[in-house]
Order: C-alpha cells, then structure tokens, then sequence
C-alpha cells in the first residue's frame, strides 16, 4: 500500500496568490515526522517544512505553511505568495520512526507545481 | 551553513564498470542516508547508517555496497553497472537531535 500520496500529479498558480499541495499518509506509528521538500529542474532536493505527529501546531516557515489534519492524516503545503522561482516539483514524505532517531524517509510521487506571470 | 557534500557531481560510465559516490555530512550529524532517483520518479531509499553502523536497507542491488568511516563520511560503491543504474543518486544527513534531513545536491550517474 501508498504510504505517502500526492494526488495531483500538477498544479498551475498565478503568480501572487496562494497555492495548496495536498498529501495523505498511511502509517501505525504513532510517532512519525511529515516533510515537505522542492526539487527544481536542476535536481536538488531542498528541505521545506518538517510537522511532527506530536506537534501540536502547524508548522510555518515563511511563506510555507503546512495544514496538518492528523485524523485525517492528511498533511498539505500551503504557498502563500506564489513567486515564479516556486515552480518546481514537490515531494512529501515521512520518516516513520519506530522509537528510533534515525528513520529512513518514504516519498509520494510528487507534485508538479507552474507558476504563471 | 554547511550542507551535504556530495562528489562527484556527474560522472559517465560503461556498462560493467564500477563507480563510487561520496558523501560529507553536515558537522555533527551522526545519520546518513543514500538514495536513487530514477528519470520521472520520486527517490528510492538505498541504505542508511546511524554512528557508522548500517541502520537500515531498502532497495540496494546487491551489486551495491555502502559504507561510513570514522569521520562519518560515507562512500557508496556501484559495480558491475547496468544501464537501469543511471539516475540522480542523493545523500542525506541527519542529527538524532534534531528532526530535519538535509540532502546533498545529488549525483548525476550515467551508464552508456
């Protein structure tokens, strides 16, 4: 089974306005961590946002927001603002951390999002 | 601040040559983590290793090994290379203190 979907394979913003990404996750473990990464077309993988299953509020960096609904399990990127150097591919994931520190990382299939001048 | 430093950044190989990747970890990070990243797709977890023990094992072929050396850098080693291989291989570094996992810049494998 998916453990992390991304339902929209690509979205369109003007430029300006707010975007949101959605994410859904499938995990027993009730101590996991979701992140939010963008990959520009030249290749790098860039940290966004990181939510805890624990944390009790959303996280926020910047113009990123991250809505987390955990009983919905659910965990979408909100871009506020949308600049033309936002269009990328994006990626959820989430680390399942089994009582561990060091959990490996698992990747929905990503996001492609344009932004239009 | 300093990232994830991978080497080298591209490389081209044959067929049945082998190729090895480094990676440097931020300071003070004690995890590392190898991932493949295959035209179109999102990555795939390879290997990790937590204070220079191998943590975790995904999806590696058996034709890779990986390893961490004291001063946790790690090296991943690809023989007998396939043209399946070619992807953007990506090293990751983590703290057990902390929650996020910072990624290098990747390298660009490709086998002809």
């Amino acid at each position: 089974a998916q453990k992390i979907t991304q339902t929209q394979p690509g979205m369109f913003v003007q430029e300006k306005e707010a975007v949101t990404l959605d994410c859904t996750y499938d995990t027993s473990d009730p101590s996991y961590g979701l992140f939010w990464y963008k990959q520009p077309s030249s290749g790098e993988m860039i940290f966004l946002i990181y939510q805890g299953s624990y944390d009790q509020q959303n996280a926020t960096e910047g113009r990123y927001s991250l809505n987390f609904q955990k009983a919905r399990k659910s965990a979408n990127l909100v871009i506020s603002a949308s600049q033309l150097g936002d269009s990328a591919m994006y990626f959820c994931a989430m680390r399942e951390n089994g009582g561990t520190s060091y959990g490996k990382l698992t990747f929905g299939q990503g996001t492609i999002l344009t932004v239009h001048p | 601040a300093a990232g994830v430093i991978q080497s080298p950044r591209h490389l081209i190989k044959e067929k049945r040559e082998t190729a090895t990747l480094k990676c440097y970890p931020i300071p003070r990070h004690d995890t590392v983590y190898w991932y493949q990243q295959g035209p179109g797709q999102d990555p795939q977890f390879l290997i990790s290793f937590y204070e220079k023990m191998q943590s975790d094992k995904g999806s590696i072929p058996d034709r890779f090994s990986a390893q961490q050396f004291s001063d946790y850098h790690s090296e991943l080693n690809m023989s007998s290379l396939e043209l399946g291989d070619s992807a953007l291989y990506f090293c990751a570094s983590s703290s057990h203190r902390g929650n996020t996992i910072y990624f290098g810049e990747g390298s660009w494998l490709t086998v002809v």
